[in-house]
Formats: structure tokens, sequence, C-alpha cells
């Protein structure tokens, strides 16, 4: 299936800072996209992306699709203890179709 | 939130018991998923459905089924449960196969 790494795959951050987590592919992909889960939570979506070079914004959260569309980024500015959870991307299979999800980087704030 | 919800959403069974989770949506989306979910292996699909009666594996089939007898309900069935399945299961459902997913709250499954 398809292989998507992703990191980090832990990262603590003191409230304020900024926090980015990476999605590395080996093949093209046609769209890529990214999920949160709270700690006790369940994964809940928050965005696609589909073009070469696409940047979305949510607030504070930015989101990025490299030009080869081989890779993408979450970027958070100045984080908030609402921001902790796990982010994951996710992927279609080459082929199939199928999400593959990423392992997932989890945020911790300290306060 | 979608309309997903499972159940139960607590079990705990003893190995080599039978368990069954079901997972029900009221959103007339046409793909269901099963996952589980383990640290450091992120989310991985058990099984998934593209309509009624109509199920396919995923990377990780091996000691559970399913069954889709209607579009709503989506059932994961371990036939005799091990400690290895000792973890977290959600369910998704899309409305297409690469479409955004839209996960239930979840299962905690214990198998002592």
């Amino acid at each position: 299936g398809q292989q998507v790494m992703q990191i980090p795959q832990y990262q603590h951050v003191q409230e304020g800072e900024d926090f980015t987590t990476y999605c590395n592919s080996s093949t093209t992909l046609s769209n890529i996209q990214w999920y949160k889960q709270r700690p006790g939570g369940h994964p809940v979506f928050l965005i696609q992306l589909v073009k070469s070079g696409e940047v979305k914004k949510q607030k504070r959260l930015t989101f990025q699709f490299g030009e080869a569309k081989k890779n993408s980024s979450l970027h958070i500015t100045a984080t908030q203890t609402t921001d902790v959870g796990t982010y994951f991307c996710a992927v279609p299979n080459f082929g199939n179709e199928k999400l593959t999800f990423g392992t997932g980087t989890r945020l911790t704030i300290i306060p | 939130d979608a309309g997903i919800t499972q159940s139960p959403r607590h079990k705990v069974t003893e190995t080599g018991t039978p368990v069954t989770l079901r997972c029900h949506q009221t959103e007339n989306h046409r793909y269901m998923y099963w996952y589980r979910q383990d640290p450091g292996h992120g989310l991985r699909l058990i099984h998934y459905s593209y309509g009624v009666k109509d199920t396919d594996k995923g990377e990780v089939s091996d000691g559970y089924s399913v069954s889709r007898s209607k579009t709503e309900d989506f059932l994961l069935t371990l036939e005799s449960a091990t400690s290895s399945q000792t973890s977290v299961y959600f369910c998704a459902i899309s409305e297409g196969l690469a479409g955004v997913q839209y996960f239930g709250p979840g299962t905690r499954l214990t198998v002592t």
C-alpha cells in the first residue's frame, strides 16, 4: 500500500510557540487530507489539499501541499492548549484509492 | 459531527470468546470502514464496505470478519478474541472511497 511518513512522532511545545508537522510520500499524491484527534476522542477532518503548491489557512493553522505533490505540512502559529492532540495526514493509495493514514504527530502543550 | 454511533463503547472480554462491534450511520454514505488504533501504529484499516453485502479486506484483516446487511449498519466480528486484539476500534464513513472520512466515537476493547 501507499507509504507515507509523518514526522515528528511527538512534539512538546511551550504555549505560544509554533508547531509544524510534516507528511512525506515517495510517490506523487492526488490529494492529501489532514485530521485532528483530541485525547480520548476520534479523528476529525480538518482539510483537503488538491493542487500543487496549495496553501490553505484556518485561523492559526496553515496547510501546505508541496509543488511536487509529494509532501505536505501543517503549521500552527502561537499554540494554545486547545491545539493539544494528534494530527494525522491521510493519502489515497495509488491504484485502489483507499486512504492510508500517517502514524500521526502527537502535540502536547506546556502551559 | 456526522451521524455515526458505535456500540458498545467499552467492552472487556476473555480470550477465545466471540465479540461483535456495531457501527450505525444515519448519513446514507456508501462506504463504511473499520479501523483499529494502537500506540505507534496510527489508524490501520481492518475491513471496509462499498455497499450492502460488498466488503473487502484492509491491511490487518486476519482474525476479523465483517458484514453489512443494511446500508446503515456495519458489523465487525472477532470470532475468537485474542489479547493482541486489545485496541480502540473506530468506524468511519465516506461518500467516496478516497473521500473525507467521518469517524464514530470509538469502542475500547480489552481482551483478557
